[in-house]
């Protein structure tokens, strides 16, 4: 596809459990995001991807949100231990580096019960 | 801290009136973006302003850069039901202008009624 893709594209889970979030940048895109969104509101900055590496982690709420790329590709966002104000919608977006326009996927709408 | 208010925060009107979203901070930045996001989307970017005072308009909607590069404002001219969705500011926080991090307002809930 053309555009970014996240999956799922909903997940539902029990408290304390872990979860696997997917992110598919555009093609070729250096850059890649992941941002959170709660119901109705703006986005929150979590962590900034420059290739496989990231130099910006710091609006990861705590340590048990982490994040990996590979491959200068495919990111993975992954919550252990998930509590319920971890529910929210979890947005991921690329770039070409240096390029301000990001182009975001559809979220992933994360439900803790 | 950094931050960009939005406001009003909902706003609710008849198909052929106009309208103004605002987004306030009391910082200057580089430069400001303007998104629109359908519920089960994500954001889809409208218009870039860079230069203080900078005006663009697409369509029916009109975009303002602050002189000062601390505000910015959307218009919009007879909204139409199309029109509907969350509209977000975001700006590059200081230091991470090469970086393409944003930092977003926290939206208007923009609803059209036909």
């Amino acid at each position: 596809g053309a555009g970014v893709s996240q999956s799922p594209s909903n997940k539902v889970t029990e408290k304390g459990k872990d979860v696997e979030l997917r992110c598919d940048p555009i093609s070729g895109h250096t850059a890649l995001y992941w941002y959170r969104q709660s119901l109705g509101q703006g986005l929150e900055f979590l962590i900034y991807f420059q290739g496989n590496s990231a130099p910006d982690k710091s609006g990861l709420p705590s340590d048990r949100f982490s994040a990996e790329r590979t491959g200068g590709s495919v990111s993975t966002l992954t919550i252990q231990r998930t509590q319920q104000e971890d529910s929210a919608v979890y947005l991921c977006a690329s770039s070409f580096l240096g390029q301000s326009t990001q182009y975001f996927g559809p979220g992933t709408r994360l439900t803790v019960l | 801290t950094q931050l960009l208010e939005q406001s009003p925060q909902f706003l609710s009107i008849q198909e052929g009136e106009n309208l103004t979203v605002y987004c306030n901070s009391s910082s200057v930045f580089s430069s400001l973006q303007w998104y629109r996001q359908e519920p089960g989307e994500g954001p889809v970017l409208l218009v870039t302003v860079v230069t203080g005072g900078e005006v663009k308009k697409l369509k029916r909607l009109t975009f303002q850069f602050g002189d000062a590069r601390k505000d910015s404002s959307l218009h919009i001219t007879a909204a139409q039901p199309g029109d509907t969705g969350l509209y977000l500011c975001a700006a590059p926080p200081h230091g991470s202008s090469n970086t393409g991090k944003l930092i977003f307002g926290q939206g208007t809930t923009l609803q059209v009624k036909p």
